[in-house]
């Protein structure tokens, strides 16, 4: 039962391009959605969030984008940096970051080349 | 900036053996979580603890784990009888209303 899906198990860049992750949902009660990163051996960091009111959310080289009707979000991180190479998790959650659980996709594995 | 704290790192355990995995959330933090992650694929919720009792748990979560918040600042988790199926990293997580959860670095459990 995947209700958050990451297609793309890995993803290669040149240093400078963009890089864009891709995740699709299928549950219509999440709204509020979030993007974390996580290196080996470490925890999941949160790294940026939208809620279903927005379609845009921008925090630095970090962009998320939102098509509700699609039930599809991106992640744009624009110029891409050997330093972001790591796995890449979209999780959703029905309330906007309360008590309710987190349901992650299975990650995409960015590689930021030099 | 504040953080959760896991301990052990690693944990190898015989297959029927107790284990309790410990976390010290953030300490402002009022809800509490557990989540695990299987080699190779995603990151699982288990479950959600909030004013000192369960507020959501998922199908894994039966009656073979168990939390608690014993002394108003760890949060644990308890295995009581491991299965080889349980390896997994596991992940406490805490939040404050609002915001997204801040994770541990996780536990790593191996039942051999």
């Amino acid at each position: 039962d995947q209700q958050v899906k990451q297609n793309s198990p890995s993803l290669s860049v040149q240093e400078g391009r963009i890089s864009i992750l891709n995740c699709d949902y299928t549950n219509s009660m999440f709204d509020y959605f979030l993007w974390y990163k996580k290196y080996p051996a470490e925890g999941p960091t949160f790294l940026i969030s939208i809620s279903s009111i927005k379609d845009k959310n921008e925090d630095g080289r970090f962009t998320v984008f939102l098509n509700k009707s699609a039930k599809h979000l991106s992640l744009h991180i624009v110029p891409s940096q050997p330093g972001d190479s790591a796995v890449y998790f979209c999780a959703a959650s029905p309330i906007q970051g309360g008590s309710e659980k987190l349901v992650f996709g299975k990650g995409t594995k960015l590689t930021v080349n030099p | 900036e504040p953080e959760v704290t896991q301990t052990p790192s690693h944990q190898v355990t015989q297959m029927g053996q107790e284990v309790i995995l410990r976390c010290v959330p953030i300490s402002n933090h009022l809800y509490f979580y557990w989540y695990r992650q299987i080699l190779g694929q995603k990151v699982e919720f288990l479950v959600s603890f909030y004013n000192n009792e369960i507020s959501e748990k998922s199908e894994i979560f039966d009656d073979q784990f168990s939390v608690e918040r014993p002394d108003g600042s760890n949060f644990t988790l308890k295995i009581r009888s491991t299965k080889l199926e349980d390896s997994a990293m596991y992940f406490c997580a805490s939040s404050a209303q609002a915001y997204g959860y801040t994770f541990g670095s996780g536990t790593r459990l191996t039942v051999v």
